[in-house]
Formats: C-alpha cells, sequence, structure tokens
C-alpha cells in the first residue's frame, strides 16, 4: 500500500517563529493531501487540505505546498502561538481503485516555546 | 453536537471478552471509516462503508473483527476474544462523498474515539 514518511518527528520553536513539517510520498496516483492537528487526548482536527491540482493553499498562519514531480507536501506554520503545539500528521489519498481511506504519517509532536 | 460522535469514550476489557464501539457519523455524511490509532502512531485504515455497504476492508482487520452499518447511518465495530494487541484508540470518521464515482468532498470529521484497553 501507499507509504508516508514524515520529519521531522519532534519539532521544538520558539513563540513567533516558522514551522515546517514534511511528508514525502511514492504513490504518484495519490490525489488529496490533509493535515491534521491532534492535542493529547483529542480527534484529529482538520486544518488544511490540498488536491492534486493545486501547489500552494494558504489560510491566515498556515500554508500547505505540494511538489507532484518530487512527490512530497509540506505544512507551514508562520508566527507560532504555544496554543499550536500539538501533533501533526500529513495524510494522502490515493486516487486509483475504490480505496476513500486516508494513510497517514507518523506525527510530528510540534512544541511551540512561549 | 454536530460533529461526529462515539461511545464509550473509554473501554477497559479482560482478555478474551467481546466488546462492542458505535460511531455516529455527521447527519448527511454517506460514508463512514474506523481507523485505529496506537501511541506515536497516525491513524491505520481498517474499514470504510458508502451508505450501508462495506466497500473496503484493511489487512489489519482479523476475522475477530466485525463492523456493520445496517441503515447507512451509526456504525458498530465488534472485537471478539479480545487480546491485550487490541489496545489501542478506535476512530470513527464521516465524510459527505458525490455519486457516480465523482467525490463532491474528500474531507473527513473524525469523533473523539474510543480508547481500549485490554487487561
Amino acid at each position: 500500500g501507499e507509504n508516508v514518511e514524515q520529519h521531522p518527528s519532534t519539532l521544538s520553536v520558539q513563540e513567533g517563529d516558522s514551522a515546517v513539517i514534511k511528508c514525502t510520498y511514492s504513490d504518484s496516483a495519490s490525489n488529496y493531501f490533509p493535515w491534521y492537528k491532534q492535542e493529547l487526548g483529542k480527534r484529529p482536527q482538520l486544518i488544511i487540505d490540498i488536491r492534486s491540482n493545486v501547489g500552494e493553499k494558504k489560510d491566515q498562519r498556515i500554508a500547505v505546498t505540494l511538489n507532484k514531480t518530487a512527490k512530497h507536501f509540506s505544512l507551514h506554520i508562520t508566527e507560532t502561538q504555544p496554543e499550536d503545539s500539538a501533533v501533526y500528521f500529513c495524510a494522502l489519498r490515493a486516487s486509483s481503485g475504490s480505496a476513500r481511506q486516508l494513510t497517514f504519517g507518523s506525527g510530528t509532536q510540534l512544541t511551540v516555546l512561549p | 453536537d454536530t460533529g461526529v460522535s462515539q461511545d464509550p469514550r473509554h473501554k477497559i476489557t479482560k482478555r478474551g471478552q467481546n466488546v462492542t464501539f458505535r460511531c455516529d457519523p455527521i447527519s448527511e455524511h454517506n460514508r463512514l471509516y474506523w481507523y485505529r490509532q496506537t501511541l506515536g502512531q497516525g491513524p491505520e485504515f481498517l474499514t470504510y462503508f458508502q451508505n450501508e455497504a462495506q466497500l473496503e476492508k484493511s489487512r489489519l482487520l482479523s476475522d475477530r473483527f466485525s463492523a456493520e452499518r445496517p441503515k447507512g447511518s451509526f456504525s458498530t465495530l465488534e472485537i471478539q476474544r479480545t487480546e491485550q494487541g487490541d489496545s489501542a484508540m478506535y476512530l470513527c470518521a464521516s465524510s459527505l462523498g458525490g455519486t457516480l464515482g465523482l467525490d463532491s468532498s474528500y474531507e473527513q470529521y473524525f469523533g473523539p474515539g474510543t480508547r481500549l484497553t485490554v487487561t
């Protein structure tokens, strides 16, 4: 099945700095790339997503970029705040077959230091 | 609350017992997914329903696991003869899928999960 590699596994930044998390994948048929934020003991929450026909998408302090040629996509958080501290998961959805499930990365623990 | 709900939120059971979890998706969503999440890992897909039809099952879903969505609304996930390795968070998600193979929305929204501990 599809494999997603996520880096780094942990990331600490000072409040106000930017954070970047990167995911790489192998299946060029993947066509949808969401990012989820999961706080301790809570459900994963969709924070931003991008489809394969778009190279970049931005929503306030959060942006996602997609490089289909290189098969990687990244989450960018600017002006980080302590409440951004959480585990972030990238995911993707293949376009082939009947499968509609998401395949997730292993997560990045982001800590924003005040 | 119009989000995805799951019941119970926590379940402690002894090895060998059967357990059943329930998921209520967002009301207009016709697609429902079950995932399993262990500590420090991302969710792993288990199975997927479109309306009442179970269309996909992961290799992770052993024959001790069964899921149903009898009326195309809520779903149940049953684990028979639980093992310690079944201890995990079981997450349900739902999405609004299109018809005729054309997806109107890929976005999946997760419930709070059921944390299963097998002792």
